[in-house]
């Protein structure tokens, strides 16, 4: 079956420090990767997604890149700010259509001042 | 982008009493889904809410528990009936259009006492 394994939380980390979050997967096929954020009290919202192997996907200062040889979509970001508190989950799915999201546990991020 | 509005955003109900939650997406999509997240969980799929019959549920699911309506290709119920505390979650309406990425709404944050 598929699955998707993330770095226990939670992590703590001050502010404008380097983050990694580490995502890692197993799939039956070739999957398309996603990074999604839930703020305090909020749903979740997509942050970046890659498609394809070698695909760097990237918003708000994030980055993850699609490695396939490492079944690996790390989520990675230069400077935190205290606003990127949240979890942060990593999710794949392997073909739309009737295909459904298969997601890790979360993350847990807290920036402190 | 499809935005997905919820309502009620929260609610507090009694043990024993059932509750709607409203789904509404701002274009017509292809899938609809109902996830459950439960206290520092992750997401756990309900069901698939399909267009015109009876909605798709995940192992532990069942139609008598959460039964979900979904009339047309903008809009989707689900009922959590007959409540009990267990139940206390946030319920997270999911919307995705053909292969493009799936979207959440905000969640309803239910605690049943």
């Amino acid at each position: 079956g598929n699955s998707v394994t993330q770095m226990e939380g939670p992590v703590t980390l001050s502010e404008e420090a380097f983050l990694t979050i580490n995502c890692t997967y197993t799939a039956t096929g070739y999957p398309s990767l996603f990074w999604y954020v839930q703020y305090p009290g909020e749903g979740l919202q997509l942050l970046l997604k890659a498609t394809k192997a070698d695909d760097k996907g990237s918003n708000k200062g994030f980055e993850a890149t699609y490695r396939k040889e490492t079944t690996s979509f790390h989520l990675e970001k230069g400077s935190v700010q205290v606003s990127d508190s949240a979890v942060y989950f990593c999710a794949l799915i392997i073909n739309f259509g009737n295909e459904k999201l298969t997601f890790g546990t979360g993350t847990r991020l807290t920036i402190i001042p | 982008s499809a935005v997905i509005s919820q309502k009620p955003s929260r609610d507090i109900c009694q043990r024993g009493t059932s509750l709607t939650i409203q789904c509404q997406v701002d274009s017509q999509v292809t899938m609809m889904f109902w996830y459950r997240q439960q206290p520092g969980q992750s997401l756990t799929l309900i069901a698939t809410a399909n267009q015109g019959s009876e909605a798709t549920y995940e192992s532990g699911f069942v139609i008598d528990k959460f039964p979900i309506s979904r009339p047309n290709l903008t809009f989707s119920t689900l009922t959590v009936s007959n409540m009990s505390p267990e139940d206390s979650s946030i319920y997270l309406c999911s919307a995705r259009q053909g292969e493009e990425t799936q979207y959440f709404g905000p969640g309803t944050r239910l605690l049943v006492l």
